[in-house]
């Protein structure tokens, strides 16, 4: 089985934009649709990004997804970034059996 | 309003057992394949368990196997886990989530706590 590796924590200011990656250690990237969550504390995951680059109903354009094959990593990136983006933020793709895989998360502090 | 609601957690021993639940509402529990997913404290997801719709296929994670059992009662639109043999790493909130139409967790409940401490 794989795993997915994100960064532990970024940090950037309001307005701007970040990037979070998210690194597939074996097999590729796009063998399977990755899916970023945001978790904030205290709350359950919510889904920001499906099917590496779709959006729910609701959540806002400044909400993207890419993959990139030749690093075989997916991104999420958030722009204009308001203080309420301040959250966990996990991928997640599947293994073999289709079973859900989930990065480590990635802790954004936006100050 | 689409809506998972677990319940069951609480402080056991080790070797213990809990039995938890989550009482679906909101859309047709039956036709949806569900998983339990945990988060250890200050850590991240990790998938646990997953039943089909009809509950004939299931599937387990290797640090559960064995100890855990899934299981369903979709007149009752319920899905429950069996947790036996219970150890200190299974400290955990216990989230049960809807598998979407897009093979992924579209609708979370709110978790429930497991503590396994003497």
């Amino acid at each position: 089985n794989f795993m997915l590796t994100q960064p532990h924590s970024v940090s950037e200011s309001p307005g701007k934009t970040v990037t979070i990656s998210c690194t597939r250690s074996s097999g590729s990237i796009a063998s399977n649709y990755v899916q970023w969550y945001q978790q904030r504390p205290g709350s359950s995951p919510t889904t920001v990004i499906y099917e590496d680059n779709q959006r729910p109903s609701g959540v806002p354009d400044r909400f993207s997804g890419s993959i990139d094959s030749s690093s075989n990593s997916a991104s999420l990136t958030i722009s204009g970034l308001k203080t309420e983006d301040e959250a966990d933020y996990y991928c997640q793709s599947y293994d073999s059996s289709n079973h859900w895989v989930f990065g480590g998360g990635t802790k954004l502090t936006v100050l | 309003e689409v809506q998972l609601v677990e319940s069951g957690g609480g402080l056991v021993q080790p070797g213990g057992s809990l039995r938890l639940s989550c009482a679906a509402s909101g859309f047709t529990f039956s036709s949806y394949e569900m998983n339990w997913v945990r988060q250890a404290p200050g850590k991240g997801l990790e998938w646990v368990s997953y039943i089909s719709s009809s509950g004939s296929t299931i599937y387990y994670a290797d640090s559960v196997k064995g100890r855990f059992t899934i299981s369903r009662d979709n007149a009752k639109n319920s899905l429950y886990l069996q947790m036996n043999s219970l150890r200190a790493e299974d400290t955990a909130v216990y989230y049960c989530a809807r598998e979407g139409v897009y093979a992924n967790p579209d609708v979370w409940g709110q978790g429930t706590t497991v503590t396994v401490s003497s």
